[in-house]
């Protein structure tokens, strides 16, 4: 099974300033027979269910705010929120759905400084 | 507006059974993968199933497998989760979502609310 670590466990951030979360695969999630990297991102508010942020690790899902951006390949990968606001606290988690079973990486609580 | 919404969580006791449905709307549901996943109360969350589109191919969790299926009826827009020899640790709130295509190795682009299964005597 492909193993998911997310850093840093938990991370409070001013509003207005920008957030960081790290995503690393144990093996590569990049098929090359599409160049697509098989990672996404999603969003989990308290109370509610996840909500889709980025998908084939770098694309938008619409309707998601430009301040969110999903970057990397292979094996690292980078969910950067710019500017966070106040509707941004959360857990965010990474997917792989590259390799079954697709697993969830532990999650990473973003609170406001 | 995609829709998903499951019923059929409830108390069960351990070793019991239980069926989870999802009735989907707002998309041709038989075009596309669906999953189930679940979070343990005060957890992450845990990719549970996957039911492709393009062949009807069903994938399991290590933690389910044997115990659970996955099922669709597309004329009837409704994804089904049985689980039976459940176990206290399968407590959790279990998710119905749709993937983005008929393929199962697709991202997840809609969940739904969410049903609560407890496991416990």
């Amino acid at each position: 099974d492909i193993v998911m670590t997310q850093s840093p466990d938990s991370l409070a951030v001013s509003l207005g300033e920008r957030a960081t979360i790290n995503c690393k695969s144990s093996q590569s999630v990049l098929y090359s027979s599409n160049n697509k990297n098989y990672l996404g991102w999603y969003q989990q508010k308290p109370g509610q269910p996840p909500k889709v942020l980025i998908y084939w690790a770098s694309t938008r899902e619409s309707g998601v705010p430009d301040r969110f951006s999903g970057s990397g390949s292979g094996t690292d990968f980078t969910l950067t929120i710019n500017s966070l606001q106040a509707e941004d606290v959360a857990v965010y988690y990474c997917q792989q759905y590259y390799s079954i079973p697709f697993t969830f990486g532990p999650g990473t609580k973003v609170d406001i400084k | 507006e995609v829709q998903l919404l499951e019923s059929g969580g409830g108390l069960v006791q351990p070793g019991g059974s239980l069926r989870l449905s999802c009735a989907a709307s707002g998309f041709t549901f038989s075009s596309y993968a669906m999953s189930w996943a679940r979070q343990a109360p005060g957890k992450g969350l845990e990719w549970v199933s996957v039911i492709c589109a393009n062949n009807n191919s069903t994938y399991y969790a290590g933690s389910v497998k044997g115990r659970f299926t996955i099922s669709r009826d597309n004329s009837k827009n409704t994804l089904y989760l049985q689980m039976n020899s459940l176990r206290a640790e399968d407590t959790a709130v279990y998710y119905c979502a749709k993937d983005s295509g008929d393929s199962c190795y697709s991202p997840i682009d809609y969940w739904g609310q969410g049903t609560l299964v407890t496991v416990s005597s």
